[in-house]
């Protein structure tokens, strides 16, 4: 079957530091691979996806590159921010599938001033 | 983007009672409905897909007599926990979206049962 796996949290960090959360997958067939994030007390948001192999989703500063590989779909940020303080989901939903997502745990950031 | 809404947020109950949850899409019409179940530090489960004038379908293992989903409109499904006990006690999150094949979806921002 299909499966998420991120790196457990919190993940704490100053503002201004570099941040990675780990994000590989199982899956059969061609996954599309997103990241959520959810701010305290908000529903997920979709920060960016990637839909085939090498392809870099961007947003806000954040980016991921969907590394067939390696099955990973690591989320980057050069500098992180106190506003970037959520929760991070990691997820996948198959290609022509019924677009209903697979789920990561979700990762805790807490940045610091 | 795209709201959608959740009430109560939280709610506290005795158990045996039966608890109802809104999920509204305040600006869109949403076809397809979904309802997730999230305990702490784990992912988020989907428990069933409801789509607009049917019934719902209700994934491996979820009892759909003791979780009642109705989506009688385009902007409302409800989550009914009928004769609720401490084990359901949960995060439930709604999300919505239209189209049958589209990738998005909205997300409402859950909420939090309790169950004495």
């Amino acid at each position: 079957g299909n499966s998420v796996t991120q790196m457990e949290g919190p993940v704490t960090l100053s503002e201004e530091a570099f941040l990675t959360i780990n994000c590989t997958y199982t899956a059969t067939g061609y996954p599309s691979l997103f990241w959520y994030v959810q701010y305290p007390g908000e529903g997920l948001q979709l920060l960016l996806k990637a839909t085939k192999a090498d392809d870099k989703g961007s947003n806000k500063g954040f980016e991921a590159t969907y590394r067939k590989e390696t099955t990973s779909f690591h989320l980057e940020k050069g500098s992180v921010q106190v506003s970037d303080s959520a929760v991070y989901f990691c997820a996948l939903h198959l290609s022509g599938g019924s677009y209903i997502p697979t789920f990561g745990r979700g990762t805790s950031l807490i940045v610091h001033p | 983007g795209a709201v959608v809404s959740q009430h109560p947020s939280r709610v506290i109950c005795k158990s045996g009672t039966s608890v109802k949850i809104e999920c509204r899409s305040l600006d869109f019409q949403a076809t397809t409905m979904f309802w997730y179940r999230q305990f702490p530090k784990q992912s988020l489960m989907l428990m069933a897909t409801s789509n607009e004038g049917s019934k719902a379908t209700y994934e491996q293992g979820v009892e759909k007599d003791k979780f009642l989903i109705n989506h009688a409109s385009l902007t409302l499904s409800t989550l009914t926990v009928t004769s609720a006990h401490p084990e359901d006690s949960s995060f439930y999150i709604c999300s919505a979206r239209w189209g049958a094949s589209t990738d998005t979806q909205y997300f409402g921002p859950g909420t939090r049962l309790t169950v004495l």
